[in-house]
């Protein structure tokens, strides 16, 4: 079955730069979620979209913002980067219908490193 | 305040033993409730849901959860542990508006051969 895709898997980026991280949710799915998990911390909620509108925010620093796109997929866009926002980044996709209510199915991550 | 909270943060159990991983959540409205893996440096691998009806809920990899209300409970069991079942455990509790999932802190589990 389809899964959740992320690009890239690996990013090193210097302080002050931006990137760029990409979410394909499971095909149908409508929902994107992004978490942050810390080096030995539990995810964390950053943002979600339902039909490409944000649907609910959680602590997501001013300097990252995302989008969803018509073909469903997701953008996190990270500028002026601090060595703090190292961190797996996880994208997460649902959908009401086809898989069950609230159920996520998360893609395998990025991994940035802020040097 | 909605929160999950698993006690143990590293649990050691011989191959073949049975496991035990607690959750204790607080959540104001009905809760759906969740547990996932994640080996080293992989994503979040969905084990088993509990939505509704029947508390005891079975999952993948021979995994089962049971849904205690009134002691605010999902635990996490598995009557034989495998060698490759070592990796990190999460509970995560979501609610039926929004759909961000509150994680647990997280169990690390190691399997002694």
């Amino acid at each position: 079955a389809a899964g959740v895709i992320q690009s890239p898997r690996h990013l090193i980026k210097e302080k002050r730069e931006t990137a760029t991280l990409k979410c394909y949710p499971i095909p149908r799915h409508d929902t994107v979620y992004w978490y942050q998990q810390g080096p030995g911390q539990d995810p964390q909620f950053l943002i979600s979209f339902y039909e490409k509108m944000q649907s609910d925010k959680g602590s997501i620093p001013d300097r990252f913002s995302a989008q969803q796109f018509s073909d469903y997929h997701s953008e996190l866009n990270m500028s002026s980067l601090e060595l703090g926002d190292s961190a797996l980044y996880f994208c997460a996709s649902s959908s009401l219908i086809s898989t069950g209510y609230e159920t996520q199915y998360f893609g395998p991550g990025t991994r940035l490193l802020v040097l | 305040a909605q929160s999950v909270t698993q006690p143990d943060i590293h649990i050691t159990v011989s191959e073949g033993a049975s496991l035990e991983l607690r959750c204790n959540y607080s959540y104001g409205a009905t809760p759906y409730l969740f547990w996932y893996v994640q080996s080293p440096g992989q994503g979040l691998q969905l084990l088993l849901k509990y939505f509704s009806g029947d508390t005891l809920v079975q999952g993948i990899k021979g995994f089962e959860a049971e849904f205690k209300r009134s002691q605010s409970s999902f635990n996490l069991r598995k009557p034989s542990v495998h060698w490759s079942d070592a990796a990190e455990y999460f509970c995560a509790v979501g609610g039926n508006q929004g759909g961000k999932l509150i994680f647990g802190q997280g169990t690390e589990l190691s399997v002694k051969p």
